[in-house]
């Protein structure tokens, strides 16, 4: 089966950097994905990330182990607007479905 | 709007009652996805369609629920004997595949989901 673990909740200050980490455990790995969701709203593509290393754009970055079964999102310079929900999609399994871990609701305090 | 949308937005029905919903994918798409969110939650799988064909049902979904992609474009999704724990947003994703690459390179792009309440 498919396993996606990430924390359920944090707090950054405006203006910071934080890191939202993403374990996983899947059969035929291929490819990760992180969205970002506000509440109420329809889940945003913010990155992707099949081959190891760090993929970035712009205040966003993503980086991924293959081999550890880890990834993570780097939001740098905070702003108000990034609070919202991370969501970890790992692509996998029969068929190359889409598995997500259950969301990191990410608070940017003042 | 050349995004994914979905009709109704929002659907109050009784216990007992169908409902269906629609998905208009981005036109150039061959793929579509339905999941199903609650609160707090990720998305979770229901079914997906490649162009017309329904490649996968989830073995979570019972026999209640039904998708249609007649003419590899629009999708339906039928709920019967709605329960109230059926309650949730229910959201549809499409996505285009390229045929030839390995991995596949696939994202999927989210419509802005029904939210369905049953009570």
């Amino acid at each position: 089966g498919q396993n996606i673990d990430q924390p359920t909740e944090m707090t950054a200050t405006e203006g910071a950097i934080v890191q939202i980490n993403c374990t996983y455990q899947t059969s035929g790995f291929n490819g990760l994905f992180w969205y970002q969701q506000h509440a109420g709203e329809a889940p945003t593509f913010l990155s992707y990330n099949v081959l190891d290393g760090l993929e970035e754009k712009g205040r966003f970055s993503s980086f991924l182990s293959r081999s550890k079964g880890y990834s993570y999102l780097l939001l740098k310079e905070l702003q108000m607007k990034d609070s919202a929900s991370y969501l970890c999609a790992v692509r996998g399994g029969n068929f190359n479905k889409f598995y997500f871990g259950s969301g990191t609701k990410l608070n940017v305090k003042p | 709007d050349t995004g994914v949308s979905q009709n109704p937005r929002h659907k109050i029905t009784k216990r007992g009652q169908n409902v269906t919903f629609r998905c208009d994918p981005i036109s150039e798409h061959n793929r579509l996805y339905w999941y199903r969110q609650t609160l707090g939650q990720g998305p979770e799988f229901l079914t997906y369609f490649q162009n017309e064909a329904q490649l996968e049902k989830s073995r979570l979904l019972s026999d209640r629920f039904s998708a249609e992609r007649p003419k590899g474009s629009f999708s339906t999704l039928e709920i019967q004997r709605t329960e109230q724990g059926d309650s949730a947003m229910y959201l549809c994703a499409s996505s285009f595949v390229r045929a030839g690459f390995h991995p596949p390179q696939e994202t999927q792009y989210f419509g802005p989901g029904t939210r369905l309440l049953v009570l």
